[in-house]
Parts: C-alpha cells; structure tokens; sequence
C-alpha cells in the first residue's frame, strides 16, 4: 500500500543547531516533492519543492534533499531559531494535475 | 491579495445539525480542495475541483458529506446530519494550474466541534 512516513511525531532540538526531518515514501513515483510549514490555529504554507530529478535544493536557511533510489527526503534548518517551531509537513506530487499527498507532519521545537 | 478566505473559523454545533464551511478562494486559481485535519489522521484529502467541476471525491467519508462550487470564487462543504466524529478542522486550498507542479494556498481553516 501507500505510505509517507515522517521520521517521529516530535523533534527537540537546541537553538543554533541543525534540524534535520525526514520523509519518506513507499509505493509512489512522486513527480516532485514540497515541504510545507505549519503553526498552531493556522494553515500549512509552502516552504519549497524539489523535483524528482534535483538532488538538493536551498532557499536561506533551508535546505532539502530528495533521493528517489531511498525514496526519502530529507529536510534542513541550520542554525535554527525559537522562531522555526512548528510542524513541518512533506507532500508528494505525481505527475499530471492530480493532488498532493500529505504526511502527517514533524513537530519541531527550538529551545532556548 | 487576501489570500484563501474561510469561514466560520470556529463553528460549534450538536449532533444532527447541519454544518455549512465556506471558501473563497485565491483570484486565477484553478483547482481548489477540501481537505479534513486530525491529529490521529492527518491532512486528508476530501474533495478537489478544477474549474469548478469536481473531479475526485473519494475523499469523502460518506454521503453526509457534499461540496459545491457554483462559480470559480466560491465553494461549500455541507454536513448533514453532523456527528462528533466529524470534530476536526477543515481546510480549503487554491491552486493555479500549472504544468510540473505547483503549490497550494491553504485557509485559515474552519475548526468544527460537533457535540
């Protein structure tokens, strides 16, 4: 069956550290791969997408990987802020206009 | 741009009522999808239109779920009758269409509390 796992329900991590979550697929082809942010009482917001021939892609602190041979991507916040808590989701696109598929979300939290 | 418009945000209601969530969605966008979000389950897909027009609703947990879009600005997603079960927060996305992919605008959403 189809499955997208991200690595744990919750992430702590220490402020200044890099934050790495990690998303990972079973039984898909995903066309692309996007990374979404989202804060308590809000809406997820897009953060990024990396296409399924693109190794890495970085936008300032972030930076994603997506390796189709793992099926996993893996996502990074360096130096990371109080400010960068949040649940962070990933979603596979296949090709064709046909919907994102979402995982269930990181919950990271930067202590002070 | 406003953005994605939901409403209510909160809606509180009893069993066997009624439930209508409403959205605008973003000006140009294309596609436009329902999704439900729990913390057991996720973001789950309900429904999704392009121009208007629905194209998949397996998404749908059962016929006491419908979603309408009767033009490209507006779009309803009707329980009846409610049950507690359906105590979740509901969102609606915009998206333009474009080939290769492209990202959703999601909604504040509507957080439902069915009792």
């Amino acid at each position: 069956s189809q499955k997208i796992e991200q690595n744990s329900e919750a992430l702590n991590i220490q402020e200044g550290k890099t934050a790495t979550l990690t998303c990972n697929y079973t039984n898909y082809s995903p066309a692309y791969l996007q990374w979404y942010r989202q804060d308590p009482g809000r809406g997820p917001v897009f953060l990024l997408l990396i296409r399924e021939n693109e190794k890495e892609k970085r936008k300032e602190r972030l930076k994603v990987t997506f390796d189709t041979t793992l099926k996993q991507s893996l996502f990074h916040i360096t130096a990371s802020q109080p400010a960068d808590s949040a649940t962070y989701l990933c979603a596979l696109g296949v090709a064709g206009n046909t919907p994102l598929v979402f995982g269930k979300g990181t919950r990271l939290s930067v202590i002070a | 741009d406003a953005g994605v418009i939901q409403s209510p945000r909160h809606e509180v209601t009893e069993m066997g009522q009624e439930v209508t969530l409403r959205c605008k969605p973003i000006s140009g966008h294309n596609s436009l999808f329902w999704y439900r979000q729990t913390m057991m389950r996720g973001l789950e897909l309900l429904i999704y239109f392009n121009n208007n027009v629905p194209i998949d609703d397996s998404g749908m947990p059962e016929d006491r779920f419908s979603a309408k879009m009767p033009n490209a600005s507006f779009s309803t997603l009707k329980i009846q009758p409610s049950e507690p079960r359906d105590s979740a927060v509901y969102f609606c996305a915009s998206q333009p269409v474009r080939p290769g992919g492209d990202t959703q605008y999601f909604g504040p959403g509507t957080r439902l509390t069915v009792l």
